[in-house]
């Protein structure tokens, strides 16, 4: 398995733009996750998915941000409008089962900058 | 509220031993974490220990839990170059009845050659 794909790697939008993240799970997972990763505030999971279903919402910033996953090997992220605020590294991960000793492995991330 | 902590930044020598120090605030967690991340990737879980153990050796790395100060270590023997990365540690959120977890702010690990 190519592991879990996320693209772009790379985005540089204008502040207003609608920008759209995209990941591939690996195949027979179970649970999707959304993080964030800032020099701030560190790495904060934004939603999580169980068989395509959005379970906790609670860290998603704000209502310009929004996730779908359509199917079990797709899923994005949604940030409209963006702002400069926006800017970081959003990784998406996969886990096979909910349960706390089950690893989570991550995509190479997508490193969003809003001008 | 939860919130786990460690140092921002260590350096090593090659050959030395590190130490990677995280406090968290959720005495009730399962399981503590340590993941690494490496420039330009995402995070890759290294190990993890439950929370009725203080102690877990795996090849180079000994995990240390001090359940009652809250205190995690990571320690790498023989450090290399190719340890060179950020370090998480996390902590998962109980009775979530999921895989929810808090991450620190992680360390960056610089091995001087």
């Amino acid at each position: 398995d190519a592991g879990v794909i996320q693209s772009p790697r790379h985005e540089v939008t204008e502040m207003g733009q609608e920008v759209t993240l995209r990941c591939k799970p690996i195949s027979g997972h179970d649970y999707l996750f959304w993080y964030r990763q800032t020099m701030m505030r560190g790495l904060e999971l934004l939603i999580y998915f169980n068989n395509n279903v959005p379970i906790d919402d609670s860290g998603m910033p704000e209502d310009r941000f929004s996730a779908k996953m359509p199917n079990a090997s797709f899923s994005t992220l949604k940030i409209q409008p963006s702002e400069p605020r926006d800017s970081a590294v959003y990784f998406c991960a996969s886990s096979s089962t909910g349960a706390s000793n089950t690893e989570a492995f991550f995509g190479q991330g997508t490193r969003l900058t809003v001008v | 509220g939860e919130d786990v902590e460690q140092s921002l930044f260590l350096s090593v020598r090659e050959g030395d031993s590190s130490v990677i120090n995280c406090t968290y605030t959720d005495s009730s967690s399962t399981y503590l974490y340590w993941y690494k991340q490496e420039p330009g990737a995402g995070l890759q879980l290294l190990t993890y220990i439950f929370s009725n153990m203080d102690m877990k050796q795996d090849q180079r790395l000994t995990v240390l839990l001090n359940k009652k100060d809250k205190h995690l270590s990571l320690r790498i023997a023989d450090t290399q170059t190719g340890d060179s990365a950020i370090y998480f540690c996390a902590e998962d959120r109980e009775g979530a009845g999921s895989y929810q977890l808090t991450f620190g702010k992680g360390t960056k690990l610089s091995v001087i050659p």
